[in-house]
Protein backbone atom coordinates (compact mmCIF):
# COMPACT_ATOMS: atom_id res chain seq x y z
CA UNK A 1 0.00 0.00 0.00
CA UNK A 2 1.19 3.80 -0.59
CA UNK A 3 1.85 5.96 2.39
CA UNK A 4 2.59 9.57 2.14
CA UNK A 5 4.62 11.13 4.84
CA UNK A 6 4.87 14.71 6.05
CA UNK A 7 7.21 15.10 8.32
CA UNK A 8 7.18 18.80 9.49
CA UNK A 9 3.75 19.16 11.70
CA UNK A 10 3.77 22.64 11.88
CA UNK A 11 6.03 25.33 9.52
CA UNK A 12 6.38 29.66 9.96
CA UNK A 13 7.55 32.01 7.45
CA UNK A 14 7.83 36.00 7.60
CA UNK A 15 5.26 37.32 4.93
CA UNK A 16 7.20 37.88 1.69
CA UNK A 17 9.60 35.21 2.00
CA UNK A 18 10.35 31.56 1.07
CA UNK A 19 8.83 28.50 2.39
CA UNK A 20 9.41 24.93 1.87
CA UNK A 21 6.90 22.23 2.82
CA UNK A 22 8.13 18.34 2.49
CA UNK A 23 6.96 15.54 1.35
CA UNK A 24 8.21 11.93 0.86
CA UNK A 25 5.59 8.78 -0.51
CA UNK A 26 6.85 5.20 -0.50
CA UNK A 27 4.89 3.11 -3.59
CA UNK A 28 6.20 0.53 -6.30
CA UNK A 29 4.55 2.06 -8.95
CA UNK A 30 5.61 3.88 -11.58
CA UNK A 31 2.88 5.71 -12.90
CA UNK A 32 1.19 7.71 -10.61
CA UNK A 33 0.18 11.34 -9.53
CA UNK A 34 0.84 14.06 -6.63
CA UNK A 35 -1.35 16.72 -5.36
CA UNK A 36 -0.57 19.49 -3.02
CA UNK A 37 -4.09 20.43 -1.25
CA UNK A 38 -4.53 23.70 1.17
CA UNK A 39 -6.82 23.46 3.77
CA UNK A 40 -7.83 26.76 5.60
CA UNK A 41 -9.53 26.86 8.90
CA UNK A 42 -12.88 25.73 8.34
CA UNK A 43 -13.02 25.86 4.77
CA UNK A 44 -12.87 23.18 2.02
CA UNK A 45 -9.84 21.63 0.40
CA UNK A 46 -8.02 23.56 -2.39
CA UNK A 47 -5.59 22.30 -4.74
CA UNK A 48 -2.62 24.05 -5.30
CA UNK A 49 -0.84 22.16 -8.11
CA UNK A 50 0.02 18.91 -9.16
CA UNK A 51 2.80 16.29 -11.43
CA UNK A 52 2.42 13.70 -13.49
CA UNK A 53 5.17 11.27 -12.34
CA UNK A 54 5.89 10.60 -16.30
CA UNK A 55 6.63 14.17 -16.09
CA UNK A 56 10.70 15.25 -15.23
CA UNK A 57 9.56 19.52 -15.24
CA UNK A 58 8.63 20.19 -11.98
CA UNK A 59 5.13 22.02 -12.08
CA UNK A 60 4.77 25.60 -11.11
CA UNK A 61 1.52 27.57 -10.89
CA UNK A 62 2.37 31.27 -9.99
CA UNK A 63 4.06 31.26 -6.85
CA UNK A 64 3.93 27.88 -5.56
CA UNK A 65 6.15 25.62 -7.39
CA UNK A 66 7.03 21.42 -6.50
CA UNK A 67 10.77 19.60 -6.67
CA UNK A 68 10.10 16.45 -7.96
CA UNK A 69 12.45 13.72 -7.06
CA UNK A 70 11.15 10.08 -8.35
CA UNK A 71 14.16 8.45 -7.45
CA UNK A 72 14.08 9.85 -4.18
CA UNK A 73 10.24 9.98 -3.60
CA UNK A 74 10.30 13.40 -2.44
CA UNK A 75 7.50 16.04 -3.49
CA UNK A 76 8.60 19.13 -1.70
CA UNK A 77 6.40 22.54 -2.33
CA UNK A 78 7.67 26.30 -2.46
CA UNK A 79 5.79 28.85 -2.00
CA UNK A 80 7.39 31.93 -2.62
CA UNK A 81 6.84 35.81 -1.76
CA UNK A 82 4.31 34.55 1.39
CA UNK A 83 1.19 36.21 2.15
CA UNK A 84 -0.99 36.28 5.01
CA UNK A 85 -3.81 34.31 3.10
CA UNK A 86 -1.34 31.57 2.57
CA UNK A 87 -1.84 30.87 5.96
CA UNK A 88 -3.19 26.96 6.06
CA UNK A 89 -2.86 22.69 6.54
CA UNK A 90 -1.23 21.83 3.30
CA UNK A 91 -1.59 18.12 2.61
CA UNK A 92 0.89 16.12 0.02
CA UNK A 93 -1.58 13.37 -1.50
CA UNK A 94 -0.82 10.38 -4.11
CA UNK A 95 -2.93 8.38 -6.46
CA UNK A 96 -2.39 5.85 -8.50
CA UNK A 97 -1.96 6.54 -12.15
CA UNK A 98 -3.27 2.50 -12.81
CA UNK A 99 -6.31 0.97 -13.64
CA UNK A 100 -6.80 -1.16 -10.35
CA UNK A 101 -9.11 -1.26 -7.79
CA UNK A 102 -8.11 1.35 -5.56
CA UNK A 103 -6.52 3.69 -8.24
CA UNK A 104 -8.71 6.67 -7.79
CA UNK A 105 -8.54 7.38 -4.04
CA UNK A 106 -6.03 9.41 -2.83
CA UNK A 107 -3.47 8.89 -0.41
CA UNK A 108 -3.15 11.66 2.10
CA UNK A 109 -0.03 12.78 4.10
CA UNK A 110 -0.70 14.09 7.83
CA UNK A 111 -0.69 17.77 7.24
CA UNK A 112 2.05 21.13 8.04
CA UNK A 113 -0.18 23.94 9.56
CA UNK A 114 1.61 26.96 7.83
CA UNK A 115 1.60 30.32 10.05
CA UNK A 116 2.21 33.67 7.99
CA UNK A 117 4.58 35.84 10.52
CA UNK A 118 2.92 39.55 9.15
CA UNK B 1 -19.54 25.57 -11.41
CA UNK B 2 -21.67 26.30 -8.47
CA UNK B 3 -18.84 23.38 -6.47
CA UNK B 4 -19.24 20.20 -4.62
CA UNK B 5 -22.14 20.74 -1.89
CA UNK B 6 -22.44 19.32 1.34
CA UNK B 7 -25.61 19.19 3.55
CA UNK B 8 -25.58 19.77 6.65
CA UNK B 9 -22.20 21.57 7.92
CA UNK B 10 -22.77 20.01 11.15
CA UNK B 11 -24.63 17.69 12.43
CA UNK B 12 -24.83 16.84 16.43
CA UNK B 13 -26.70 13.39 17.50
CA UNK B 14 -26.78 11.11 20.27
CA UNK B 15 -24.48 7.79 20.35
CA UNK B 16 -26.86 5.11 19.28
CA UNK B 17 -28.80 7.14 16.40
CA UNK B 18 -28.66 6.93 12.44
CA UNK B 19 -27.22 9.90 10.62
CA UNK B 20 -27.43 11.05 7.06
CA UNK B 21 -25.26 13.14 5.04
CA UNK B 22 -26.02 14.64 1.44
CA UNK B 23 -23.44 15.86 -1.18
CA UNK B 24 -23.91 17.44 -4.45
CA UNK B 25 -21.05 17.00 -7.03
CA UNK B 26 -19.97 19.49 -9.73
CA UNK B 27 -22.52 18.66 -12.64
CA UNK B 28 -20.87 17.00 -15.04
CA UNK B 29 -18.45 14.87 -12.86
CA UNK B 30 -19.08 11.46 -12.94
CA UNK B 31 -16.80 10.49 -10.14
CA UNK B 32 -17.73 11.13 -6.46
CA UNK B 33 -15.32 10.38 -3.16
CA UNK B 34 -16.16 9.87 0.32
CA UNK B 35 -13.22 10.76 2.92
CA UNK B 36 -13.11 10.95 6.77
CA UNK B 37 -11.23 13.36 8.25
CA UNK B 38 -10.20 13.03 12.20
CA UNK B 39 -8.76 16.38 14.04
CA UNK B 40 -4.91 16.98 12.92
CA UNK B 41 -5.27 14.29 10.94
CA UNK B 42 -5.22 13.97 7.07
CA UNK B 43 -8.46 12.89 5.05
CA UNK B 44 -8.79 8.57 4.35
CA UNK B 45 -11.12 7.50 1.95
CA UNK B 46 -14.02 5.73 2.46
CA UNK B 47 -15.38 4.81 -0.76
CA UNK B 48 -15.83 5.76 -4.46
CA UNK B 49 -19.08 5.96 -7.46
CA UNK B 50 -18.47 5.96 -10.97
CA UNK B 51 -21.59 7.56 -12.11
CA UNK B 52 -23.93 4.87 -9.90
CA UNK B 53 -21.86 1.88 -9.49
CA UNK B 54 -20.21 1.94 -6.10
CA UNK B 55 -16.83 0.56 -7.39
CA UNK B 56 -14.29 0.96 -3.96
CA UNK B 57 -15.17 0.94 -0.28
CA UNK B 58 -12.28 1.01 2.07
CA UNK B 59 -11.84 -1.05 5.18
CA UNK B 60 -12.62 1.71 7.85
CA UNK B 61 -16.51 1.91 6.52
CA UNK B 62 -18.08 -0.92 9.02
CA UNK B 63 -21.15 -2.39 8.11
CA UNK B 64 -22.65 0.51 9.83
CA UNK B 65 -21.66 2.45 7.40
CA UNK B 66 -23.28 2.92 3.60
CA UNK B 67 -23.64 4.85 0.78
CA UNK B 68 -25.30 5.60 -2.44
CA UNK B 69 -25.22 7.44 -5.66
CA UNK B 70 -28.94 6.80 -6.93
CA UNK B 71 -28.98 7.78 -10.76
CA UNK B 72 -25.63 9.21 -10.80
CA UNK B 73 -26.04 12.65 -9.43
CA UNK B 74 -25.62 13.57 -5.49
CA UNK B 75 -25.02 10.38 -3.18
CA UNK B 76 -26.17 9.87 0.74
CA UNK B 77 -23.60 8.68 3.34
CA UNK B 78 -25.55 6.91 6.44
CA UNK B 79 -24.28 6.15 9.38
CA UNK B 80 -26.18 3.81 11.05
CA UNK B 81 -25.93 3.68 15.22
CA UNK B 82 -23.19 5.77 15.72
CA UNK B 83 -21.03 5.47 18.16
CA UNK B 84 -17.73 8.37 19.75
CA UNK B 85 -15.68 7.07 17.36
CA UNK B 86 -17.56 8.19 14.63
CA UNK B 87 -17.18 12.14 15.34
CA UNK B 88 -15.08 13.64 12.60
CA UNK B 89 -15.33 15.79 9.16
CA UNK B 90 -17.15 14.05 6.31
CA UNK B 91 -15.60 15.18 2.88
CA UNK B 92 -17.06 14.56 -0.07
CA UNK B 93 -15.36 14.86 -3.42
CA UNK B 94 -15.86 14.55 -7.58
CA UNK B 95 -13.84 14.52 -10.21
CA UNK B 96 -13.94 14.12 -14.30
CA UNK B 97 -12.97 10.82 -16.01
CA UNK B 98 -9.82 9.87 -15.13
CA UNK B 99 -6.01 10.94 -15.82
CA UNK B 100 -4.67 13.65 -13.95
CA UNK B 101 -7.56 15.27 -13.24
CA UNK B 102 -8.15 16.65 -9.58
CA UNK B 103 -10.62 16.00 -6.88
CA UNK B 104 -13.06 18.84 -6.28
CA UNK B 105 -13.94 19.00 -2.46
CA UNK B 106 -17.22 19.90 -0.71
CA UNK B 107 -17.26 22.21 2.29
CA UNK B 108 -17.47 18.68 4.41
CA UNK B 109 -20.11 17.61 7.11
CA UNK B 110 -19.00 17.70 10.77
CA UNK B 111 -20.41 14.80 13.20
CA UNK B 112 -20.24 15.51 17.01
CA UNK B 113 -21.47 12.53 19.17
CA UNK B 114 -22.89 12.89 22.39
Amino acid sequence: AQTVTQSQPEMSVQEAETVTLSCTYDTSESDYYLFWYKQPPSRQMILVIRQEAYKQQNATENRFSVNFQKAAKSFSLKISDSQLGDAAMYFCAYRSGGLIQGAQKLVFGQGTRLTINP
Amino acid sequence: DTGVSQDPRHKITKRGQNVTFRCDPISEHNRLYWYRQTLGQGPEFLTYFQNEAQLEKSRLLSDRFSAERPKGSFSTLEIQRTEQGDSAMYLCASSLGRGPQPQHFGDGTRLSIL
